[in-house]
């Protein structure tokens, strides 16, 4: 498959443990937010997202948490499975722009 | 199945040498967008189309063209590809621009071209 990238932040998790990826955004009107992952060989797949108005959104095995105060957002990974080896992004869309822009990347590596 | 497909997934050519790479999607969507993925860059949107006949340049528009005919095929052209133009290509889809009532944007699995 292909490397999205050789300089990405690596978070290392033993399997059945918590992940916490996290993201800072850089746009306060942002209006709504995005966690994507992306397996080797494919494109982003959409997780979670989560609206300004809003700081705590939760999905299966997921949460993801927004602190407006400090433009922070970040991705909560409940009992990792190896399936969850990935890298996560973070995306803000802005409404006024109709602009989604995305951060970085974290690799997540779980290990057995 | 809903889905967004590209071709080729894998170029290698060389400078100045004209390629398209299309992109195509059966959501009925009327969003489309083309970026560019590199190490340490995150993903770039290179240019954007609202809908059929209507495109927009996005961050990193130059040495790209774009056109939208039709709803479904939304093909990026590299008129003459430079080697900085080396890349992971991506083409996405959502039924509006505006992410809203859950709305997301579908990615294809990618494109690598390669120019030497």
């Amino acid at each position: 498959g292909e490397s999205v990238g050789l300089h990405l932040p690596t978070l290392s998790v033993q399997e059945g443990d918590n992940s916490i990826i996290n993201c800072a955004y850089s746009n306060s009107a942002s209006d709504y937010f995005i966690w994507y992952k992306q397996e080797s060989g494919k494109g982003p797949q959409f997780i979670i997202d989560i609206r300004s108005n809003m700081d705590k959104r939760q999905g299966q095995r997921v949460t993801v948490l927004l602190n407006k105060t400090v433009k922070h957002l970040s991705l909560q990974i409940a009992a990792t499975q190896p399936g969850d080896s990935a890298v996560y992004f973070c995306a803000e869309f802005t409404g006024t722009a109709s602009k989604l822009t995305f951060g970085t990347g974290t690799r997540l590596q779980v290990t057995l | 199945e809903a889905q967004v497909t590209q071709n080729p997934r894998y170029l290698i050519t060389v400078t100045g040498k004209k390629l398209t790479v299309t992109c195509s999607q059966n959501m009925n969507h009327e969003y489309m967008s083309w970026y560019r993925q590199d190490p340490g860059l995150g993903l770039r949107q290179i240019y954007y189309s609202m809908n059929v006949e209507v495109t927009d340049k996005g961050d990193v528009p130059e040495g790209y063209k774009v056109s939208r005919k039709e709803k479904r095929n939304f093909p990026l052209i590299l008129e003459s590809p430079s080697p900085n133009q080396t890349s992971l290509y991506f083409c996405a889809s959502s039924l509006t621009p505006g992410l809203a009532g859950g709305d997301t944007q579908y990615f294809g699995p990618g494109t690598r071209l390669t120019v030497l």
